[in-house]
């Protein structure tokens, strides 16, 4: 089955800094990759999403990227804000119906 | 968001009772999935549904058991809880693409 690796396991930046999180996976056959946010003692929430066939998308500060190749894809926050602080999530899959394989997160903090 | 709730949001049970925690979509889509989030672990699919009558299981399934009579509602069973199904349990939807989750039960098994 998929592997989805998820690097750092924290992160802390400084207010306006930016924060890149990375993620891998084994399966050449996952074609699509969301991010999810998760704050404290909620839902994780989706924040962007990328597929298999775009390298990479932008919505405002958030950006994806991703090389298929190398079968990598991070996820960048640009001007960090406190509200940015969270536990984010990657994930992979294939089609729809397809259970997600999910990274083990990424604690952010974002220092005032 | 709020088309998707999960009963109760916070269980305390004892070891060996069986519990069951709902899952219910006030949408139509075909696909639900129960997953378990424990510390660094992330989520991990417990099982899901393509349809009513229609289920699979997750890489941790053992323990657990769901049915899918009707499409709106998703339940999950412990059969005899464990101390080690002590976690937060979200249901989730996929209209298409995208998994939406729930709100979360967060369980304790003493």
């Amino acid at each position: 089955g998929e592997n989805v690796e998820q690097h750092p396991s924290t992160l802390s930046v400084q207010e306006g800094d930016s924060a890149v999180i990375k993620c891998t996976y084994s399966d050449s056959a996952s074609n699509y990759f969301p991010w999810y946010k998760q704050e404290l003692g909620k839902r994780p929430q989706l924040i962007i999403d990328i597929r298999s066939n775009v390298g990479e998308k932008k919505d405002q500060r958030i950006a994806v990227t991703l090389n298929k190749t190398a079968k990598h894809f991070s996820l960048h926050i640009t001007e960090t804000q406190p509200e940015d602080s969270a536990v984010y999530f990657c994930a992979a899959s294939k089609t729809t119906g397809n259970q997600f394989y999910f990274g083990t997160g990424t604690s952010l903090t974002v220092i005032p | 968001d709020a088309g998707i709730t999960q009963s109760p949001r916070y269980k305390i049970t004892e070891t060996g009772r069986q519990v069951t925690l709902m899952c219910h979509q006030t949408w139509s889509h075909s696909y639900m999935f129960w997953y378990r989030q424990d510390l660094g672990h992330g989520l991990r699919l417990i099982y899901y549904s393509a349809a009513a009558d229609i289920t699979d299981k997750g890489e941790v399934s053992d323990g657990y058991v769901v049915s899918r009579s009707k499409t709106e509602n998703f339940p999950l069973t412990l059969e005899s809880a464990t101390r080690s199904q002590t976690s937060v349990y979200f249901c989730a939807t996929q209209p298409q693409e995208t998994q939406y989750f729930g709100p979360g039960t967060r369980l304790l098994v003493l």
